[in-house]
Parts: C-alpha cells; sequence; structure tokens
C-alpha cells in the first residue's frame, strides 16, 4: 500500500534528447509528489513537485504529468544535458512520511 | 535559504566508538529527520522529530540515539557500530503545517559513515 514503482532503473540518452521516468503508486492517501536529484556523493536535492488536483507543472526543461485516476505520474526532461547525470528519485506522502521510489541512474551522453 | 547543514562531511570509526552527527538549519522549519542511504539505494527513514519531540522511530537499533537540542539542530549520536551501518546519514529538514501535515524536506549533503 505504502509503495511507490519506479521505472526504468537506468536510462541512457543523448544530448538534446527527452528523459522520461515514470512512477505509479498505490496508497490513495498520498497528497504530494516531489522528485529529488540526487549526485553521487551528495544528498537529494527537490528538483520539482506537484499536488494531485494539478494535472501538469512546468519549471525549466523539468515537467511532472500527473494522472490521479492511473495513479501516474512522470518526469520529462527536456534538451537533456549531462550535467543532468544523476540519480532521480520519485517520492510520495501522505503528511507523516515521504515514500521514495527506487531511483533512476540517468546517463546523458555528450 | 533552503540550506541544511551536516557535520562531519566523513566519518570513519570503529566498533567499540562513540560518535555524534550533527546537522542544522536555519529555516524555521520545525520538522527534522535522519535517514539511512546505502549505495543504489533510496534513503531509509529512521526518525522524526516535530516540535523537538521524538515523534517516529523507524524500529533503528539502539545503537543509534538521536537528539533535538533545540528547533535548529540535530543530533545523531553512534554506538557500537556494525560493519553494516555504513552508509550515508542524511538529515532533512521542513516546515510543519497545522495538523501535522509535512511540506518539502530539504535534505544535506550528508555525512559518509564508514565503520571498521
Amino acid at each position: 500500500q505504502q509503495q511507490v514503482k519506479q521505472s526504468p532503473q537506468s536510462l541512457i540518452v543523448q544530448k538534446g534528447g527527452i528523459s522520461i521516468i515514470n512512477c505509479a503508486y498505490e496508497n490513495t492517501a498520498f497528497d504530494y509528489f516531489p522528485w529529488y536529484q540526487q549526485f553521487p556523493g551528495k544528498g537529494p536535492a527537490l528538483l520539482i513537485a506537484i499536488r494531485p488536483d494539478v494535472s501538469e507543472k512546468k519549471e525549466g526543461r523539468f515537467t511532472i504529468s500527473f494522472n490521479k485516476s492511473a495513479k501516474q505520474f512522470s518526469l520529462h526532461i527536456m534538451d537533456s544535458q549531462p550535467g543532468d547525470s544523476a540519480t532521480y528519485f520519485c517520492a510520495a506522502s501522505s503528511g507523516s512520511r515521504l515514500t521514495f521510489g527506487e531511483g533512476t541512474q540517468l546517463t546523458v551522453n555528450p | 535559504d533552503t540550506e541544511v547543514t551536516q557535520t562531519p562531511k566523513h566519518l570513519v570509526m570503529g566498533m567499540t566508538n562513540k560518535k555524534s552527527l550533527k546537522c542544522e538549519q536555519h529555516m524555521g522549519h520545525r520538522a527534522m529527520y535522519w535517514y539511512k542511504q546505502k549505495a543504489k539505494k533510496p534513503p531509509e527513514l529512521m526518525f522524526v522529530y516535530s516540535y523537538e519531540k521524538l515523534s517516529i522511530n523507524e524500529s533503528v537499533p539502539s545503537r543509534f540515539s538521536p537528539e533535538c537540542p533545540n528547533s535548529s539542530l540535530l543530533n545523531l549520536h553512534l554506538h557500537a557500530l556494525q560493519p553494516e551501518d555504513s552508509a550515508l546519514y542524511l538529515c532533512a529538514s521542513s516546515r510543519l503545517q497545522v495538523g501535522g501535515i509535512r511540506e518539502t524536506q530539504y535534505f544535506g549533503p550528508g555525512t559518509r559513515l564508514l565503520v571498521l
């Protein structure tokens, strides 16, 4: 019930391409969905977040798409750059705990 | 400013040592968290403090002892750790809304702990 499933586990994209990472959840009590970006040896940094009353949120090259009925949400990175190479975690919160997906290791080739 | 600071950056300790990890934030956040992260895995919640009181302990072994001396500081005291406790230890903080709902968690850079 508390699980967040994230795919793919790893992703290789060419510079300038679109990176897409998908997450699915089961607990309908989740009401906040952040994405974190983590570089090796660093802590996770908040990238973008969405609440379920919104179907899409865009910040620069990063867009979250949210499908409440399907209980799915995804991160799109437009014009992917080598500097975007990192591990991305989706997460979901029901107020008291943050449940993370297993992570996606993104590599953007120059 | 959304900065959470953690010291030390790296720590090597023997199984009989006692050490402490420190975390500090000046964002006025009243919820603070300790997480443990193993390589290529997501962070795992260990403890949550709300208004300087321990509100969640995720069945963490007693060799880990958290402390929240004030609203800006969070410590994690370590004693008699095992090699499998080697990991990145992350601190995070967030606002606390009415009803105890927590907002975005901001993470520190972590302390890389190696237990020999």
